[in-house]
């Protein structure tokens, strides 16, 4: 069964407005959630990792104000995409390693179109 | 920074043919992972490499390490149309570093 949990797995916006992005753990403690991000035919880009309890830590490039993470449970990271713009239209994945290290599990990932 | 370059960036074979997709990294990685990603779906993992040179086999893929943990390569076998998909490899390190993928089509 899936380890994690993404939700919505599509999304439409209007230009400007903000959009929530959720990734839950399911029957498991996540400490450590990662974000990627996706643009079409192409390989998966780390954004940043969520920590819970504590600040994320964002790749170089990945503006911190852009993407707002928050992980305030060990079940619970969520992405916020502020001030959508037609650029940030991408597929959007989280994953947790379940804090063994090397396996990552992933969630289905979300579509988002910014019109 | 670390990359990992796959290599054919797309490949598209009848069904029942032989491939080889490759890995290959300037950096050393402590192990490495394959995923398979379909449309609108997340990454599911493979396999993990953790020796040079090893060799793992999942039924009809096979992959291996490269002795200097640089590279990798996965070779399928008489294709079949539910292997199309994206192929990435993963280097593991402080983080998971994703190569630039592969995406395959079998034509039935």
């Amino acid at each position: 069964g899936a380890v994690v949990s993404q939700h919505p797995s599509w999304v439409i916006c209007k230009s400007g407005t903000s959009v929530k992005i959720e990734c839950r753990s399911l029957d498991f403690q996540a400490t450590t959630m990662f974000w990627y991000r996706q643009f079409p035919k192409q390989s998966l880009m780390l954004m940043a990792t969520s920590n819970e309890g504590s600040k994320a830590t964002y790749e170089q490039g990945v503006e911190k104000d852009k993407f707002l993470i928050n992980h305030a449970s060990l079940t619970l990271s969520t992405l916020t995409v502020t001030s959508a713009h037609p650029e940030d239209s991408s597929f959007y994945i989280c994953s947790t390693d379940l804090g063994v290290g090397d396996i990552q599990y992933f969630g289905a990932g979300t579509r988002l179109s910014v019109l | 920074t670390q990359l990992l370059e796959q290599s054919p960036q797309f490949l598209s074979i009848q069904e029942g043919e032989n491939l080889t997709v490759y890995c290959n990294s300037s950096s050393v990685f402590s192990s490495l992972q394959w995923y398979r990603q379909e449309p609108g779906e997340g990454p599911v993992l493979l396999v993990t490499v953790v020796t040079g040179g090893e060799v793992k086999k999942l039924k009809r893929l096979t992959f291996q390490f490269g002795d200097a943990r640089k590279d990798s390569s996965l070779h399928i076998t008489a294709a079949q149309p539910g292997d199309t998909g994206l192929y990435l490899c993963a280097g593991v390190g402080e983080k998971l570093t994703f190569g630039t993928g592969t995406r395959l089509t079998i034509i039935p």
